[in-house]
C-alpha cells in the first residue's frame, strides 16, 4: 500500500469553478503537508505548506488538514486557464534525524477550461 | 536569484552505459535532494546531502548509482550501469534547512529527463 493516495485524474472543469483536490495517506507520522504546482515540462514547485491539522488560505488558494482522517485538501477558487497543471501533494515527518524527504502523491492533472 | 539548475535536460543512452547528472541548487542552500520519477509513478526520494555529507541515502535503488557533492555546492547523480528501469524524470530540489516549527522549503529543479534504450 502506498503511504500516499492521490486521485491522478485527469480533471477537467471550466474557468471560474471551484476545484477540490485530495490526498489521503496512512503514516501518522506525517506533519507538515504541501501541495505542489508542476508545469508540464517543469520541476514542482511549492503553492501551499500546512504544519499539522487546520486551513491556510492564501488568495484563491486553501489547504486543509484533517489529520484525524488523515486527509488533506487543495481547494482552488475561481480557476483560471493558467491554473492547468499537475498538482502533488507531499507531505513530511518533523525534521529530527535524517527524516527530511518529502513522500509524494502521484499528482492530479487538472485541465480549466476557458 | 537563480533557482535550482539541473545538466542536462534529457539524457538518451543505451542500457550498459554511463550517465552522469548534475545539480546546482541555490546558492546557500545546504541541503540538497535528489529525487526520482519512474513513468506512471510518484515522485520518490532517492538521497539527502547536508554540504557534502550524505545525511540519508535510504531511497537508492540499487550500487550501480553514485552521488557525490564534493565541496559542498553542485552535486552529481552518476548511474553506471544505466539499466532500462532507470528511465525517467530526476529531480533536485535544495533547501536552507528547517526554520521555526520545522517549516522547510524545497525547491525544485526542472528535471532531466533519462532515457534508457
Amino acid at each position: 500500500q502506498k503511504e500516499v493516495e492521490q486521485d491522478p485524474g485527469p480533471l477537467s472543469v471550466p474557468e471560474g469553478a471551484i476545484v477540490s483536490l485530495n490526498c489521503t495517506y496512512s503514516n501518522s507520522a506525517f506533519q507538515y503537508f504541501m501541495w505542489y504546482r508542476q508545469y508540464s515540462r517543469k520541476g514542482p514547485e511549492l503553492l501551499m505548506y500546512t504544519y499539522s491539522s487546520g486551513n491556510k488560505e492564501d488568495g484563491r488558494f486553501t489547504a486543509q488538514v484533517d489529520k484525524s482522517s488523515k486527509y488533506i485538501s487543495l481547494f482552488i477558487r475561481d480557476s483560471q486557464p493558467s491554473d492547468s497543471a499537475t498538482y502533488l501533494c507531499a507531505m513530511k515527518r518533523p525534521s529530527s534525524g535524517s527524516a527530511r524527504q518529502l513522500t509524494f502523491g502521484s499528482g492530479t492533472q487538472l485541465t480549466v477550461l476557458p | 536569484e537563480a533557482g535550482v539548475t539541473q545538466f542536462p535536460s534529457h539524457s538518451v543512452i543505451e542500457k550498459g552505459q554511463t550517465v552522469t547528472l548534475r545539480c546546482d541548487p541555490i546558492s546557500g542552500h545546504d541541503n540538497l535532494y535528489w529525487y526520482r520519477r519512474v513513468m506512471g509513478k510518484e515522485i520518490k526520494f532517492l538521497l539527502h546531502f547536508v554540504k557534502e555529507s550524505k545525511q540519508d541515502e535510504s531511497g537508492m535503488p540499487n550500487n550501480r548509482f553514485l552521488a557525490e557533492r564534493t565541496g559542498g555546492t553542485y552535486s552529481t547523480l552518476k548511474v553506471q550501469p544505466a539499466e532500462l528501469e532507470d528511465s525517467g524524470v530526476y529531480f533536485c530540489a535544495s533547501s536552507q534547512g528547517p526554520l521555526g516549527q520545522g517549516q522547510e522549503t524545497q525547491y525544485f529543479g526542472p528535471g532531466t529527463r533519462l532515457l534508457v534504450l
